[in-house]
């Protein structure tokens, strides 16, 4: 089946800290990755995506390379800032049923202290 | 570009009361919207996929008459739940996708959510 397996958080960093949230996914076919932010009490913002093998997406100094051969789309960003502090989605696009799907997974809060 | 705009924000209503929630595509024609379900600190669940003019078509486990979906223009759809109970509380996020020839896999812009409360 398709999955999405993320970190488990919260993952608590000070400012200017080195941010990973692993992300691993199982899929049929080719999907397509992504990684959505959700700020408190709001909707989610597409932060950046990936649609083939060693493909990397980046945005707002955010970037995760699509790897086929460990199954993975891992965040990075270099240096955080407590603006950052949100829930991070992991996503995968796959057709199911006719449809085009996102399949999430479950989340890593990120909190970032001064 | 691609601003999706969900109303009401939040709602709070009495038990048996069926409420309504908006979800329009502002600056797009959104060719499928998507209803999802959130518990608090907890991801998103798919409820439904709609497209526009035809029937919704529901994951399993996602009871049609208790949530109706009517997709009647590419700009917008709504969610109504009818007969509302305290379970049916929840954070409720739509999101749409538009048609971009030769681009598959584009992504699903998300509304900013309701959260519904059921007294």
């Amino acid at each position: 089946g398709n999955s999405v397996t993320q970190m488990e958080g919260p993952v608590t960093l000070s400012e200017e800290a080195f941010l990973t949230i692993n992300c691993t996914y199982t899929a049929t076919g080719y999907p397509s990755l992504f990684w959505y932010v959700q700020y408190p009490g709001e909707g989610l913002q597409l932060l950046l995506k990936a649609t083939k093998a060693d493909d990397k997406g980046s945005n707002k100094g955010f970037e995760a390379t699509y790897r086929k051969e460990t199954t993975s789309f891992h965040l990075e960003k270099g240096s955080v800032q407590v603006s950052d502090s949100a829930v991070y989605f992991c996503a995968l696009s796959v057709v199911s049923g006719g449809y085009n799907k996102l399949i999430f997974g479950a989340g890593t809060r990120l909190a970032v202290h001064p | 570009g691609a601003v999706v705009s969900q109303h009401p924000s939040r709602v709070i209503c009495k038990s048996g009361t069926s409420v309504k929630i908006e979800c329009r595509s502002l600056d797009f024609q959104a060719t499928t919207m998507f209803w999802y379900r959130q518990f608090p600190k907890q991801s998103l669940m798919l409820m439904a996929t709609s497209n526009e003019g035809s029937k919704a078509t529901y994951e399993q486990g996602v009871e049609k008459d208790k949530f109706l979906i009517n997709h009647a223009s590419l700009t917008l759809s709504t969610l109504t739940v009818t007969s509302a109970h305290p379970e049916d509380s929840s954070f409720y996020i739509c999101s749409a996708r538009g048609k971009e020839p030769g681009l598959i896999n584009q992504p699903q812009h998300f509304g900013d959510g309701t959260r519904l409360s059921i007294l």
